[in-house]
């Protein structure tokens, strides 16, 4: 059975960076796809980008390109996903899912994330 | 602003049954499949319906969902309590070549 364990709550400032881990167990991660998804407070999700197995590389939603980065340790089992230039829109529950056979079917319990100054 | 859209809230009372629509373009759900997830309070987005109409195993028949074009639906019937939550629909989206979702229904059990 697999499991996404997500890291603890982050407050940030205004223009910091913010990296959130997503380990895997009862599997690894070199077998696992990766995406990552936000929710806003009272709003709905959103994509950031994701491990794509038909290209087989990191794709990110358009609106993130150039600020978010998205790694693997396959080490550790462990995903990352770092946010940049943080604003306070940004400011978010972060999830990381899995893909599998082309739908996202598996979420992570998901990292608050809190900008403010 | 959401690609797909969903009314933002639904009610019925306890045995009824409700339905929440989720409507998009060509792009996402008029060529690809549409999944719907639950979320209870507090907790992660959790797959309900699949590719449509499939309900993962666990999900009782009480849930059923279906496709039609550019727009998709999610039934329930027989309400119970335990059912309040909100409900997100999602499908990929060729020309944004990534997920969208819908803004999310929350749906209160009277």
């Amino acid at each position: 059975q697999v499991q996404l364990v997500q890291s603890g709550a982050e407050v940030k400032q205004p223009g910091a960076s913010v990296k959130v881990s997503c380990k895997v167990s009862g599997s690894t991660l070199s077998d696992l796809d990766i995406h990552w998804v936000r929710q806003a407070p009272g709003k709905g999700l959103e994509w950031l980008g994701g491990f794509d197995p038909g290209y087989e590389e990191i794709t990110y939603a358009e609106l993130f390109k150039g600020r978010v980065i998205m790694t693997e340790d396959t080490s550790s089992e462990t995903a990352y996903m770092e946010l940049s230039s943080l604003r306070s829109d940004d400011t978010a529950v972060y999830y990381c899912a899995r893909l599998i056979q082309g739908l996202l079917d598996y979420w992570g319990p998901g990292v608050p994330v809190t900008v403010s100054s | 602003q959401s690609v797909l859209t969903q009314p933002p809230s639904a009610s019925a009372t306890p045995g009824q049954g409700v339905t929440i629509s989720c409507s998009g373009g060509s792009s996402n759900i008029g060529g690809n499949d549409v999944h719907w997830y639950q979320q209870l309070p507090g907790t992660a987005p959790k797959l309900l319906i699949y590719r449509n109409k499939e309900r993962p195993s666990g999900v009782p028949d009480r849930f059923s969902g279906s496709k039609s074009g550019t727009s998709a639906s999610l039934a329930i019937s027989g309400l119970r309590s335990e059912d309040e939550a909100d409900y997100h629909c999602a499908a990929w989206d060729d020309n944004l070549s990534g997920w969208v979702f819908g803004g999310g229904t929350k749906l209160t059990v009277l």
